[in-house]
């Protein structure tokens, strides 16, 4: 595989419900990203790592916690979500840490919160 | 505060001619801006980008333009081609720092 995967690509679970986002890329980068797309809103940054260290937590809810073993691999686990929380949620990453850097996108998960 | 600002939602052009999509921002500090393709239930595919020591870039069909003192970018397509239709977001980051700033994109359809 290439580029930055994610799965699953859809996702629907009730309001009590645990699950987890996984996102791997394949493109020897040290930056990772999580991103929200609503309707009709610009991408919203949640979370960004830099060498496996969290660096931005863009005030995100604690029912949305990130997690990052290594360079390649990203993960969110969702837990007592809102169904406001219902969106597309985007993975990226990009070499790391220096600016003037592309990032490149995984296909998403839609997810619907019930 | 919306920094980066896509005022157009929706551009239709005929197939063929040249399609013109902006994009403003309102910090000084971004030096590098980018700019991504999105196809329903996808992800953005990276297009192209300009440093702001430039003003333009060209990649085959596509050509960014920067107007630093105006702090407006463009995006040119031509000759535009039915798969161009998409959702086009313009991007920027500050100096030395990784995080981007997306504007809120712009619907293009290329009508046959």
């Amino acid at each position: 595989e290439t580029g930055v995967t994610q799965t699953p690509r859809h996702l629907v679970m009730g309001m009590t419900n645990k699950k987890s986002l996984k996102c791997e890329q394949h493109l020897g980068h040290n930056a990772m990203y999580w991103y929200k797309q609503s309707a009709k809103k610009p991408l919203e940054l949640m979370f960004v790592y830099n060498f496996k260290e969290q660096t931005e937590n863009n005030s995100v809810p604690s029912r949305f916690s990130p997690e990052c073993p290594n360079s390649s691999h990203l993960f969110l686990h969702l837990h007592t979500l809102q169904p406001e929380d219902s969106a597309l949620y985007l993975c990226a990453s990009s070499r790391g840490g220096e600016g003037q850097e592309t990032q490149y996108f995984g296909p998403g998960t839609r997810l619907l919160v019930l | 505060d919306q920094q980066v600002k896509q005022n157009s939602p929706s551009l239709s052009v005929q197939e063929g001619r040249i399609s013109i999509l902006n994009c403003d921002y309102t910090n000084s500090m971004f030096d590098y801006f980018l700019w991504y393709k999105k196809y329903p239930a996808e992800g953005p595919t990276f297009l192209i980008s300009i440093s702001s020591i430039k003003d333009k870039n060209e990649d085959g069909r596509f050509t960014v333009f920067l107007n630093k003192s105006a702090k407006h970018l463009s995006l040119h397509i031509v000759p535009s081609q039915p798969g161009d239709s998409a959702v086009y977001f313009c991007a920027a980051s500050a100096v030395g720092n990784e995080k981007l700033t997306f504007g809120t994109g712009t619907r293009l359809t290329i009508i046959p």
